[in-house]
């Protein structure tokens, strides 16, 4: 099972609201990632982390920002939200060490956030 | 630069008959290839991976995969479909340059 955790699992919040997904992993990766996930649609990457204090913006441009003070936690805000953030966002992380090319990733179960 | 293409966006197959889910990539080097599961509501579970070593990979749920360099192929096989093989299935490129590209995706149906 997953060593990565995402809460909530499901949130319904409305306009103009400021929340924090949060995001941790027990397993010591250096690298972390956020994406992005309409439903039955593909993944888009929307932030990467290589290790604390490291953070860069993925392929998608978003609104979100995330910030990486220690390993295990990479949360991800947004300031204030909108019906167009409404989506499934999906945390993950991966070995940075020795054979990180064969590296999988780990995947959380989601949150699935609801802006009315 | 590397990509991937998923080649059907759904599959649809009986219980108990094979299943075969197609992907092609590309890359300017030899990469790393991943296969993933989704089910409904949940994250992505990695099936399998190839790196470089025996070009047939089996993973879990008796699926496997096998590498073919001239066809840039690295189609998901199962002899025997279940029910619960239900799902979304994405294949997925790591190049060395670490940039990870997702396939669009598969839904695998599995008809009674």
């Amino acid at each position: 099972e997953a060593d990565i955790y995402q809460t909530p699992r499901y949130l319904v919040i409305g306009t103009g609201k400021k929340i924090t997904l949060e995001c941790s992993q027990t397993m010591g990766h250096d690298k972390m990632y956020w994406y992005q996930q309409d439903p039955g649609m593909e993944l888009h990457l929307i932030h990467y982390s290589y290790g604390v204090n490291s953070t860069e913006k993925g392929d998608l441009s978003s609104e979100s920002t995330v910030s990486r003070i220690r390993t295990e936690h990479f949360p991800l805000t947004l300031e204030s939200a909108r019906p167009s953030h409404t989506s499934q966002y999906l945390c993950a992380s991966s070995e940075e060490q020795g054979d990180w090319l064969d590296s999988p990733l780990h995947f959380g179960n989601g949150t699935r956030l609801t802006v009315t | 630069a590397q990509s991937v293409t998923q080649l059907d966006s759904h599959v649809s197959v009986s219980e108990g008959t094979p299943v075969l889910l197609r992907c092609n990539y590309s890359s300017s080097y030899s990469p790393s290839l991943f296969w993933y599961v989704q089910h409904p509501n949940k994250g992505l579970q990695l099936l399998l991976k190839y790196t470089s070593a025996a070009t047939l990979v089996k993973g879990i749920n008796g699926f496997e995969a096998e590498f073919k360099k001239s066809e840039t192929s690295f189609h998901l096989t199962k002899p025997s479909a279940h029910m619960s093989d239900a799902a979304e299935y994405f294949c997925v490129v790591r190049g060395r340059d670490d940039k990870i590209i997702f396939g669009k995706g598969t839904r695998l149906h599995i008809l009674p």
